[in-house]
């Protein structure tokens, strides 16, 4: 079974401009996660989505925002992109997003802003 | 608020010896327990978890108990091999209306030959 994809693998963008990162997450799985990962502060949770709906949003501002189309697949948008949104960014599925399931990561996304 | 606190590192050790990652906890409610693994050039994975109070999380030689009593889940292996340096993350995920994981900061292991 093929594993959680992330694309790109690599971005490089200017203050400014807005972004959207793509996560196919394993077959079967309907629950994905979101999270940013930067030396600084470390793994911090963006959103969830299950059966196309945001179940939760984690502390960013509203420039962070997400879908997740009908057969699970995610995409995350930043507008307006800032120096400090260089991170990685991980995308991480679950067969139904319930508290005890392992989550799958994705290899991410690494964004640079210039 | 909802945090996870984990032992700065690096740690180095040499092989053999016992390792033991101190995770400590805060949650509203009931959370699951996880330690997860982020070896060099590759992705995050789970290593153990544990979802229950007195609960034992164990994989390849790791070990870790979820302790309510204390609010912890320490990650402990008898005898490290150089294979198992890597960065070491403990992570809680609550049900807050949804689904939510808070990651420790995570603690990178090294293992001398």
């Amino acid at each position: 079974k093929a594993g959680v994809t992330q694309t790109p693998r690599y971005l490089i963008k200017t203050r400014g401009q807005q972004v959207t990162l793509s996560c196919s997450p394993i077959s079967g799985h309907r629950s994905v996660s979101w999270y940013q990962q930067t030396p600084g502060q470390g793994l911090q949770f963006l959103f969830e989505y299950f059966s196309e709906t945001q179940r939760n949003k984690g502390n960013f501002p509203g420039r962070f925002s997400g879908r997740q189309f009908s057969n699970s697949r995610s995409e995350m948008n930043v507008s307006t992109l800032e120096l400090g949104d260089s991170a990685l960014y991980l995308c991480a599925s679950s067969l139904i997003g319930q508290v005890q399931e392992t989550q799958y990561f994705g290899p991410g996304t690494r964004l640079l802003v210039l | 608020g909802d945090s996870v606190t984990q032992m700065e590192g690096p740690v180095t050790l040499s092989e053999e010896a016992f390792l033991t990652i101190n995770c400590t906890y805060t949650a509203t409610g009931y959370p699951s327990l996880f330690w997860y693994v982020q070896y060099p050039g590759e992705g995050l994975q789970l290593l153990l978890k544990a979802t229950k109070a007195d609960d034992k999380g164990s994989n390849k030689g790791f070990e870790a108990t979820y302790r309510k009593e204390t609010t912890s889940f320490h990650l402990e292996k008898g005898s490290v091999q150089v294979s198992d340096s890597a960065v070491y993350f403990c992570a809680l995920t609550l049900n807050t209306g949804g689904f939510k994981t808070i990651f420790g900061a995570g603690t990178r292991l090294f293992v001398k030959a």
